[in-house]
């Protein structure tokens, strides 16, 4: 069981705005910065949003981050095809002292 | 551009040691702004960080795997290396290595993987 929860699967069809949520506690998301990737099939993660809402080079505009509390969520507006992926948050944990991840997200374009 | 080559045997028996290499080119693993760490992930499942290191050789692991891992670093290579003792077939997974950008405070470079199976 994952320290971040995170839903199962999320979908969407073409051009919609899709959400996906990330929990945690006091420890993690609620005194750490979040950070999301995303997983294409076979491939390795790859960095998506850092620092609860930044996006490194090349990441488009499309994908954007927010955190509230306990909580953060990733959003994907103007979904492609291409977009379907698993999607991880992850966040230091002060009280494990390491770093956490949810479980993941899958993602399907209808 | 900046690469991370995760290389050893794909196949371990049970309660021995899985020891992997992690090779990094296109840039310095000297650098003081990054630590170094590696990941895992069950086939079908999500990701667990293992532990990371620091080029001066400083270390951190995860509380759940500490007891039977061995993160170091090879300077002159441009290698860090992780040894998992005692595995066991929940051991079986793709271990990636990756940068973490101690700015940014978020893994930004990873490896491609490398599938490492707990078998007789």
């Amino acid at each position: 069981q994952s320290v971040l929860t995170q839903p199962p699967s999320a979908s969407g069809t073409p051009g919609q705005r899709v959400t996906i949520s990330c929990s945690g506690s006091s420890s993690n998301i609620g005194s750490n910065t979040v950070n999301w990737y995303q997983q294409l099939p076979g491939t390795a993660p790859k960095l998506l949003i850092y620092s609860n809402n930044q996006r490194p080079s090349g990441v488009p505009d499309r994908f954007s981050g927010s955190k509230s509390g306990t909580s953060a969520s990733l959003a994907i507006s103007g979904l492609q095809s291409d977009d379907e992926a698993d999607y991880y948050c992850a966040a230091w944990d002060d009280s494990l002292n390491g770093w956490v991840f949810g479980g993941g997200t899958k993602l399907t374009v209808l | 551009q900046l690469q991370l080559q995760e290389s050893g045997p794909g196949l371990v028996k049970p309660s021995e040691t899985l020891s992997l290499t992690c090779t990094v080119s296109g840039g310095s693993i000297s650098s003081s702004i990054y630590y170094w760490g590696w990941i895992r992930q069950p086939p079908g499942k999500g990701l667990e960080w293992i532990g990371s290191i620091y080029y001066s050789g400083s270390t951190y692991y995860n509380p759940s795997l500490k007891s039977r891992v061995t993160i170091s670093v090879d300077t002159s290579k441009n290698q860090l290396s992780l040894k998992l003792s005692s595995v066991t077939a929940a051991d079986t997974a793709v271990y990636y290595c990756a940068r973490r950008d101690i700015v940014m405070e978020t893994f930004d470079y990873w490896g491609q993987g490398t599938l490492v199976t707990v078998s007789s």
